[in-house]
């Protein structure tokens, strides 16, 4: 298994301004992913963060208001740009194996309050 | 598209009692999927995992999941709940690395 560490755990931060989340993990893994946890809800894919280039978005999510960073196999980053109240949320990072019968191991989460 | 669908929203059970949370879900060819629990702000903790064999599956914390092809669920099970349970649970499929979760239960103890 792997083991995820996400910083900062938890911020409130102030409409307009950007907060970046760092995602570590603590074996290689071939797929690191970022979710969105609205309040009371279940999670929501964000985007695959791939090595060395661009993060494949899912719908609904765009690389202006998310960018992603993953230089290399144990470590990405996401930015929450612009940020509104509408923003805060739990942001996860998950990271796995290739292949759809394997799990995704998950970050505590950051969670993020925007004033 | 897959899909994951979870009845409930909220159960509530007595310590002690058995458990049994419903997930059903929608997807054209063999399934891989997933129950995990989510502590209060906590990150998600898998429990167990089905993707081809024995379809009653065992997991920790002594969860055991059940994968029934015709009625297309995957129900999660446990025989006498402890109050450190009471967690949100979600059942998720797997399909290329396209993971899908349900909308979670929310499980309460009741002493």
């Amino acid at each position: 298994s792997a083991v995820i560490s996400q910083k900062p755990s938890r911020d409130i931060c102030q409409r307009g301004t950007s907060l970046t989340i760092q995602c570590q993990v603590d074996s290689q893994v071939t797929m690191m992913f970022w979710y969105r946890q609205q309040p009371g809800q279940s999670l929501t894919l964000i985007a695959t963060a791939n090595q060395g280039s661009e993060a494949t978005y899912e719908s609904g999510f765009v690389i202006d208001k998310f960018p992603i960073s993953r230089p290399n196999l144990t470590f990405s980053t996401l930015t929450v740009s612009n940020m509104s109240p509408e923003d805060s949320s739990i942001y996860l990072c998950s990271g796995g194996l290739a292949g759809s019968g394997n799990e995704q191991f998950f970050g505590p989460g950051t969670r993020l309050t925007v004033l | 598209a897959q899909s994951v669908t979870q009845p409930d929203i909220h159960i509530t059970v007595s310590e002690g009692a058995s458990l049994e949370l419903r997930c059903n879900y929608s997807y054209g060819a063999t399934p891989y999927l997933f129950w995990y629990v989510q502590s209060p702000g906590q990150g998600l903790q898998l429990l167990l995992k089905y993707f081809s064999g024995d379809t009653l599956v065992q997991g920790i914390k002594g969860f055991e999941a059940e994968f029934k092809r015709s009625q297309s669920s995957f129900n999660l099970r446990k025989p006498s709940v402890h109050w450190s349970d009471a967690a949100e649970y979600f059942c998720a499929v797997n399909n290329n690395n396209d993971m899908r979760f349900g909308a979670g239960t929310r499980l309460t103890v009741k002493p």
